[in-house]
C-alpha cells in the first residue's frame, strides 16, 4: 500500500542526547517536508526538500538537520534535544509543488526531558 | 505578518450544518487547503480553492473569497466521526504554505 512510514511512534529522549526520526514515502513524490505541531499552534515547518539532493530551512528550523539522499528518505536529526523539542512531528510528501496535495506520515511523539 | 484566523473551538449536533471559517492576511494568495484531523492522527486533505466560489464534495463544501481573504468550510448531516479538527492553510506569494492553529469541531449527539 502506497504511502508516507514514520518512526518510532514515539519515543522518550533525556536531554542532551542526538535523536533521528526517520520518514521513508513510496509515491515517487519529489517533495518532502517535516512539521512539528504544538498545541493551540499551527503545523510549523521545520525543514524542506524540493527534490533529492536539496533541503531547505522552514519557520523553525534551528536545532534540526536533515538530509535528502534519495527521493523515498527524508530523516530528521536533532543534534542534541532540549525540552522544547518536546511535539508531535510529522513529515510529509508532496508531487512537487507547494500547490500540490501533501499527504502526512503518522507521526512521532517526543517527550524530551 | 502573516496571518490565519480559524475559531478555536466549535460544537454541533448530529445531523445539523457548520461553517467553519477561515480568514488570512498573507502576502499573496495562490491557493487555499482545508484538512481534516483526527485526534492523535495525521492531517488529511479535504479540499483545495484557488478561483473565488464553492467547491462541493459530497457532504463537505469549501467557499473562498480572495477579496475578502475569507474561506469557509461547510459541514452537512453532521456524523459523530466528523468530530476532529479543521485545518485551514494559505499558499502565499512565495509558494510558502502558511498553516492556521486548526479549529477543533465537538459533535454532540
Amino acid at each position: 500500500i502506497a504511502g508516507i512510514t514514520q518512526a518510532p511512534t514515539s519515543q522518550i529522549l533525556a536531554a542532551g542526547r542526538r535523536m533521528t526520526l526517520r520518514c521513508t514515502q513510496d509515491m515517487r513524490h519529489n517533495a518532502m517536508y517535516w512539521y512539528r505541531q504544538d498545541l493551540g499552534l499551527g503545523l510549523r515547518l521545520i525543514h524542506y526538500s524540493n527534490t533529492a539532493g536539496t533541503t531547505g530551512k522552514g519557520e523553525v528550523p534551528d536545532g534540526y538537520s536533515v538530509s535528502r539522499a534519495n527521493t523515498d528518505d527524508f530523516p530528521l536529526t536533532l543534534a542534541s534535544a532540549v525540552p522544547s523539542q518536546t511535539s508531535v512531528y510529522f513529515c510529509a510528501s508532496s508531487a512537487g509543488t507547494s500547490q500540490d496535495t501533501q499527504y502526512f506520515g503518522p507521526g512521532t511523539r517526543l517527550t524530551v526531558l | 505578518g502573516q496571518n490565519i484566523d480559524q475559531p478555536t473551538e466549535m460544537t454541533a449536533t448530529e445531523g445539523a450544518i457548520v461553517q467553519i471559517n477561515c480568514t488570512y492576511q498573507t502576502s499573496g494568495f495562490n491557493g487555499l487547503f482545508w484538512y481534516q484531523q483526527h485526534a492523535g492522527e495525521a492531517p488529511t486533505f479535504l479540499s483545495y480553492n484557488v478561483l473565488d466560489g464553492l467547491e462541493e464534495k459530497g457532504r463537505f463544501s469549501s467557499f473562498l473569497s480572495r477579496s475578502k481573504g475569507y474561506s469557509y468550510l461547510l459541514l452537512k448531516e453532521l456524523q459523530m466521526k466528523d468530530s476532529a479538527s479543521y485545518l485551514c492553510a494559505v499558499i502565499d506569494s512565495n509558494y510558502q504554505l502558511i498553516w492556521g492553529a486548526g479549529t477543533k469541531l465537538i459533535i454532540k449527539p
